[in-house]
């Protein structure tokens, strides 16, 4: 079963709006971690934000937020006023593995974002 | 502080010919990690070091890949590919310990399997 579902394939979005890139997750672990990754054309997986499952406040970093909804599942990345250097990949990823004493992280497929003036 | 460093960034080979992929971890991270990325996929696990001792290899194709991390530094990934999908980038990374924290990837080694 998919761990991690990322349903945009691509999004485009214009200079200095906010776009928002859905992510939902499938778990039975009480206690897990969600990060956000952006991979640019070089390749690099840079880290962006992260939430745990038991923050009660959403996570900010910047121009990126985390908004998490628990029972839904779902831990989208909101980027606020979008710069054309956000063009880029965007992975959502889990880490589980908690129960079983060692940890990874599984990603999902990415979301395209493109950026323009 | 020095990240993450893979060498060499590109290699083509054809089928059955080997490669190795080079890994040096950030400088005291105790886990180290092995993801392949398909184009056009996410990055997917393939071997979870912690020192020099393997904790998850369960989606490591063994017959073609094999992976080392001897004295719990740097690690080299092999690679006798006999399939085109081996074609990937295959991304090192590491983390300063197990049971949590972000992961910190280096830029990758792209291979194509002709």
């Amino acid at each position: 079963a998919q761990k991690i579902t990322q349903t945009q394939p691509g999004m485009f979005v214009q200079e200095k709006e906010a776009v928002t890139l859905d992510c939902t997750y499938d778990t039975s672990d009480q206690s897990y971690g969600l990060f956000w990754y952006k991979q640019p054309s070089s390749g690099e997986m840079i880290f962006l934000i992260y939430q745990g499952s038991y923050d009660e406040q959403n996570a900010t970093e910047g121009r990126y937020s985390l908004n998490f909804q628990k029972a839904r599942k779902s831990a989208n990345l909101v980027i606020s006023a979008s710069q054309l250097g956000d063009s880029a990949m965007y992975f959502c990823a889990m880490r589980e593995g908690r129960n079983t004493g060692f940890q990874k992280l599984v990603f999902g497929t990415g979301t395209r974002l493109l950026v323009s003036p | 502080e020095a990240g993450v460093a893979q060498s060499p960034r590109y290699k083509i080979i054809e089928k059955r010919q080997s490669v190795a992929f080079w890994c040096n971890p950030i400088s005291g991270h105790a886990t180290l990690y092995w993801y392949q990325q398909i184009l056009g996929q996410g990055p997917k696990l393939l071997i979870q070091f912690q020192n020099n001792g393997v904790v998850d290899d369960s989606q490591l194709p063994k017959d073609r890949f094999s992976a080392e991390r001897l004295k719990g530094v740097d690690s080299t990934l092999k690679i006798q590919p006999e399939k085109l999908e081996d074609s990937a980038v295959y991304l090192c990374a590491s983390s300063p310990r197990q049971g949590g924290g972000e992961l910190f990837f280096g830029e990758g080694s792209r291979l194509t399997v002709l």
